[in-house]
């Protein structure tokens, strides 16, 4: 059980471009899902708490009108990235979790080049 | 702010050496989670610990919780290649639900 996917699981686009990457909870319902942008051989930098049937909360530093967060279903967060640019570029991961202990379970993530 | 230390952050064994990574947190956690991510993968859950003092074993690894619930090691005994990847703790942000994860471990097993 808990499993997390993730749409696409690479996306390559132009610079200026938009890019949505879609999250969903399988088999349980969330209400909420978290955001995470991974650089190479560094952490998870959580970017967001994407609620569902209300606003996303950011994080310091995190640009919401860059990142626009939409939880309309129990089950589906979308991220999309607007107006990409190549600094943009990196791997997005959600998770999401079924229980009230915090365990999260991550979604396989997003590769994201943006050219 | 609240913040989730672990160490070291690269270690190289040769296989069947143990390996351990340490982490800690500047404030008392209410639980602490590991994680493993491997190599192009994404983070997948392997444990959590609630209690103070807390001992779980999962075959070769062993995960422990400090008694003051600010620190945790992960020890895996006799290393595999398929151990290979890297190993995050977290910890709850104070009352929020989002976790704090540490910079990571990541484990390179020579064969």
């Amino acid at each position: 059980g808990a499993v997390v996917s993730q749409h696409p699981s690479w996306v390559i686009c132009k610079s200026g471009t938009s890019v949505k990457i879609e999250c969903r909870s399988l088999d349980f319902q969330a209400t909420t899902m978290f955001w995470y942008r991974q650089f190479p051989k560094q952490s998870l930098m959580l970017m967001a708490t994407s609620n569902e049937g209300s606003k996303a909360t950011y994080e310091q530093g995190v640009e919401k009108d860059k990142f626009l967060i939409n939880h309309a279903s129990l089950t589906l967060s979308t991220l999309t990235v607007t107006s990409a640019h190549p600094e943009d570029s990196s791997f997005y991961i959600c998770s999401a979790g079924p229980y009230s202990t915090d365990t999260q379970y991550f979604g396989p993530g997003t590769r994201l080049t943006v050219l | 702010g609240q913040q989730v230390m672990q160490i070291p952050q690269y270690q190289h064994v040769q296989e069947g050496e143990d390996f351990t990574t340490y982490c800690n947190s500047s404030t008392t956690l209410s639980n602490i989670q590991w994680y493993k991510q491997r190599p192009g993968g994404h983070p997948v859950f392997l444990i959590q610990l609630v209690k103070s003092g807390e001992v779980k074993k999962q075959k070769r690894l062993t995960f422990q919780f400090g008694e003051a619930k600010k620190n945790s090691s992960l020890h895996i005994t006799a290393t595999q290649t398929t151990d290979v990847g890297t190993y995050f703790c977290a910890g709850p942000r104070s009352n929020t639900g989002k976790l704090i994860f540490g910079q990571g471990t990541t484990l390179q097993v020579k064969p």
